[in-house]
């Protein structure tokens, strides 16, 4: 199993619809988790952090299932800006501190 | 503002040259790490650091090596560079974990050709 799961997309959605991803992880020790976003030929960027109790940041939400070692993220009135290619991160777990990127999921928000 | 620089944006090297990409970075940050990013591959760990002088295998270290001589700079180095090694590199640094849930910041980025 890979140590970070996306669907790879890409997600094609009508502007103003909601979306979301789905990010699995192998390792249960992880500590840290976040979602990433990437423009295309730039650099990924801290699009939030997730938190156990789950975290919004207006139009986004994360949640983080431990149990089901799971991440998601929500995107709800999709905006023509919000196309990138969003990535889930996963950090530490046993004893060293690796920072490890799911291969991120692409979005098109389509006028 | 943390900002991680990576010394060049685009490099262009011949096949059997020994290749030198250097990461500054100015928030005193313990961690510093090497990905490449390839189409359909993601970013890739090839090397990261905890501490000065340390260093830590990523995922794809073969023909990759690192230095961090100093706190704040961290140097791939591609022993001798081959075509399979054309790619977007990318460095980020981070406060050490027990500090809290801190995320990366990354440099942006040299895209490497080898010819």
């Amino acid at each position: 199993r890979k140590e970070v799961e996306q669907d790879p997309g890409p997600f094609n959605v009508p502007e103003g619809a909601t979306v979301a991803f789905n990010c699995t992880y192998s390792n249960s020790a992880s500590q840290s988790f976040f979602w990433y976003r990437q423009d295309c030929r730039k650099e990924p960027k801290l699009l939030m952090s997730v938190y156990s109790s789950g975290n919004e940041d207006g139009r986004f939400t994360a949640q983080l299932n431990r149990a089901s070692q799971y991440i998601s993220l929500l995107i709800r009135d999709s905006k023509l800006s919000d196309s990138a290619t969003y990535l889930c991160v996963v950090r530490g777990g046993g004893r060293d501190d690796k920072i490890i990127f799911g291969k991120g999921t692409r979005l098109h928000i389509l006028p | 503002d943390v900002k991680v620089t990576q010394s060049s944006r685009y490099l262009v090297k011949r096949t059997g040259e020994k290749v030198f990409l250097e990461c500054v970075q100015d928030m005193d940050h313990e961690n510093m790490f090497w990905y490449r990013q390839d189409p359909g591959l993601g970013l890739r760990l090839i090397y990261f650091s905890y501490d000065v002088k340390m260093k830590e295998k990523g995922d794809i270290p073969e023909g990759y090596s690192v230095s961090r001589e100093k706190k704040e700079r961290f140097s791939l180095i591609l022993e001798s560079a081959s075509t399979n090694q054309t790619s977007m590199y990318l460095c980020a640094s981070s406060p050490s974990l027990s500090q809290g849930n801190t995320e990366a910041f990354f440099g942006q980025g040299t895209r490497l050709t080898v010819v």
